[in-house]
């Protein structure tokens, strides 16, 4: 079956703009977050939805980034006033919540974001 | 507040020979679970193993293998007869808690294989 797809697979912006980035999970998976990759740095935790509900928002850097997921499906993560700091890869994962393979998260191909 | 550690930013072996990447992870829960991640040069992480933190069993796939050992807090990766697609950037992960999601990655290790 299809994959995590997330769109766009890069996005060029300027300093101040607002930017939005899509994630299509796995069907069927409630579960899906969002996370950062700095350059040679492993992946840090954003944001988990379960359903259509933010459950652990926790790894948000502040109140200029925002996630929704209206229908428990497809996910944007919203940047406002983007900052040269904001530049990263922007990975989206989804997993089920039951079942042998619980918890275990499958990742999109990323957007990879440039704040110039 | 838990940490994964791999100690090992590179690796470089020649084609053909084993190889094993480290992980140490620190956590205070009793309950967690372990991942093992590959980032090929496309970029996407694909999923290999995960462990619960009560079976300590090791595990063989393939040419994979995975060494689990709570005594230590270690969870190390062994490829034997590395081959060129096995060049990648390896992560481990920790998740900590049962009801918990959030995944605590390593740096992660570069791996070459030279042929």
């Amino acid at each position: 079956g299809a994959g995590v797809s997330q769109t766009p697979s890069n996005k060029v912006t300027e300093k101040g703009k607002y930017v939005e980035l899509r994630c299509d999970p796995i069907s069927g998976h409630t579960a899906l977050y969002w996370y950062r990759q700095s350059l040679g740095q492993g992946p840090e935790f954003l944001i988990y939805f379960q359903g259509t509900g933010a459950a652990d928002d926790s790894g948000l850097p502040n109140d200029r980034f925002f996630a929704v997921r209206p229908e428990g499906s497809v996910s944007t993560l919203k940047i406002q006033r983007t900052e040269r700091g904001d530049s990263a890869v922007y990975l989206c994962a989804s997993s089920s919540t039951s079942g042998s393979s619980y918890n275990e998260q499958f990742f999109g191909p990323g957007t990879r974001l440039t704040v110039l | 507040a838990q940490k994964v550690t791999q100690a090992q930013t590179e690796i470089s072996v020649v084609e053909k020979e084993d190889v094993t990447l480290d992980c140490v992870y620190e956590t205070r829960d009793t309950t967690y679970y372990l991942f093992w991640y590959k980032q090929p040069p496309s970029g996407e992480l694909v999923f290999l193993i995960r462990r619960n933190s009560f079976d300590e069993q090791n595990e063989i796939s393939g040419r994979y293998s995975w060494n689990f050992q709570k005594s230590t807090s270690s969870f190390n990766f062994t490829i034997t007869a590395s081959q060129v697609v096995d060049s990648a950037v390896y992560f481990c992960a920790l998740l900590v808690g049962a009801g918990s999601y959030q995944l605590t990655f390593g740096k992660g290790t570069k791996l070459s294989v030279i042929p």
